[in-house]
């Protein structure tokens, strides 16, 4: 059975960091493309990120680039999301979601339970 | 970017009876190897979103038959042929044909009468 656990989220002040983590079990995670997903407060859901099977290639969301670093330990079949200089605005659950394929294709197949992540002062 | 508009935002079905939500991307969603890059994702409450269709009209592995999807181009639409009390959850369509990035449609909240 695929499960993703996601982790590491929590309340942290603007312009603060936060490395989200997505441990990974019941499949190859060095196979497939993984995604992080967010969804706001009572809104709808927003992609943000992905990234290939071998890490070579990664995609960001707009809102997100350039502040937002996504990787992945396919020795550990670990996803992270490393967040920096977090807005407001960044408040939202953040989902995992695995690919069905080796690049990134929106197949997002299984998802993990979300991690909160709260921007606040 | 892609824009995908949803239609109703919400709407409530007596169970037995069918539920149809429209999504309109504003460009073309057939890529050039034939392939229509539109998806179906259900958040039941309190839950992660789930797979529900792929490539607009192809269930996913374990989805009931009652779910079906149509349409090509721009303009898709999800149909339920009889609503039962665990479809409730807000449905949303996705594009993926563009990366980056990936779009979802505003969502569409079902109820149960």
């Amino acid at each position: 059975e695929v499960q993703l656990l996601g982790s590491g989220g929590g309340l942290v002040q603007p312009g603060g960091s936060l490395r989200l983590s997505c441990a990974a079990s019941g499949f190859t995670f060095s196979g497939y493309a993984m995604n992080w997903v967010r969804q706001a407060p009572g809104k709808g859901l927003e992609w943000v990120s992905s990234i290939s099977a071998s890490g070579g290639t990664t995609y960001y969301a707009d809102s997100v680039k350039g502040r937002f670093t996504i990787a992945r330990d396919n020795s550990e079949k670990t996803l992270y999301l490393q967040m920096r200089s977090l807005r407001v605005e960044d408040t939202a659950v953040y989902f995992c979601a695995k690919d069905l394929r080796v690049v990134s294709s929106g197949y997002f197949d299984s998802w993990g339970q979300g991690t909160l992540v709260t921007v606040s002062s | 970017d892609i824009v995908m508009t949803q239609t109703p935002l919400s709407l409530s079905v007596t169970p037995g009876q069918p539920a149809s939500i429209s999504c309109k991307s504003s460009q073309s969603l057939l890529h050039s190897d034939g392939k229509t890059y539109l998806f179906w994702y259900l958040q039941r409450p309190g839950q992660p979103p789930q797979l529900l269709i792929y490539e607009v009209s192809n269930r996913f592995s374990g989805v009931p038959d009652r779910f079906s999807g149509s349409g090509s181009g721009t303009d898709f639409t999800l149909k339920i042929s009889r609503v039962e009390a665990e479809d409730v959850g807000v449905y949303y369509c996705m594009q993926s044909i563009q990366l980056p990035p990936y779009t979802f449609g505003q969502g569409t909240k079902l109820e149960i009468k």
